[in-house]
């Protein structure tokens, strides 16, 4: 149960878009569709903004988008707005005792 | 309107017990897993543990495994985590976290505002 690795920081300007990395191994990433992602700002409980790899729950903008390949799951924001700026986390099923694993987190900065 | 409000955390000493309690509110609280989740603050999220609907399926992070048990009351719309043999390392703001379709186990739509738990003599 390894973290998966993000980077830890990410930046970009208003209107550009960003991509976010999560890599983990063919136990977690690379064997299931079920990466999630969430953003969290400072002392707030995180928010789902994809599922499933690539799923976008009710609300959550379709600036929002998700990626997997092999054992590289991405979050892409588009046309970036200074309220993204937040802390944002991978997860994936792990498979083995039901188990999840989390990235490291990446810090957005809207410039 | 979906609430989770765990319950529980405070100072304890190393190799002491502590039980956190997550009550559930607004949603069909027996057709959901639940998961707790850590966050040392400032710090990452760290998975802990989950339970199925019917507690029929339960995981441990390897680092709580053997020390923490969860367990939930469906009849109370209750979840717990009874933590034994506490660690400094075990300090965190622990969230519960309901998963968002039920029968699934995957992702969380709802969170609670977590509970401070501090492990230190």
């Amino acid at each position: 149960q390894s973290a998966l690795t993000q980077p830890a920081s990410v930046s970009g300007s208003p209107g550009q878009s960003i991509t976010i990395s999560c890599t983990g191994t063919r136990s977690d990433v690379g064997s299931y569709n079920l990466v999630s992602w969430y953003q969290q700002h400072p002392g707030k409980a995180p928010k789902l903004m994809i599922y499933e790899v690539t799923k976008r729950p009710s609300g959550v903008s379709n600036r929002f988008s998700g990626s997997k390949s092999g054992i590289t799951a991405s979050l892409t924001i588009s046309g970036l707005q200074a309220e993204d700026e937040a802390d944002y986390y991978c997860c994936s099923y792990a498979g083995s005792g039901s188990s999840l694993v989390f990235g490291g987190g990446t810090k957005l900065t809207v410039l | 309107e979906v609430q989770l409000v765990e319950s529980g955390g405070g100072l304890v000493q190393p190799g002491r017990s502590l039980r956190l309690s997550c009550a559930a509110s607004g949603f069909r609280f027996d057709n959901y897993a639940i998961h707790w989740v850590r966050q040392v603050p400032g710090k990452g999220l760290e998975w802990v543990s989950g339970i199925s609907w019917n507690s029929g399926v339960i995981g441990y992070a390897d680092s709580v495994k053997g020390r923490f048990t969860i367990s939930r009351d469906n009849a109370k719309n209750s979840l717990y985590l009874q933590m034994n043999s506490l660690r400094p390392e075990d300090t965190a703001l622990y969230y519960c976290a309901k998963v968002s379709r039920a029968g699934e186990w995957y992702d969380f739509d709802y969170w609670g505002q977590g509970t401070l738990v501090t492990v230190s003599s």
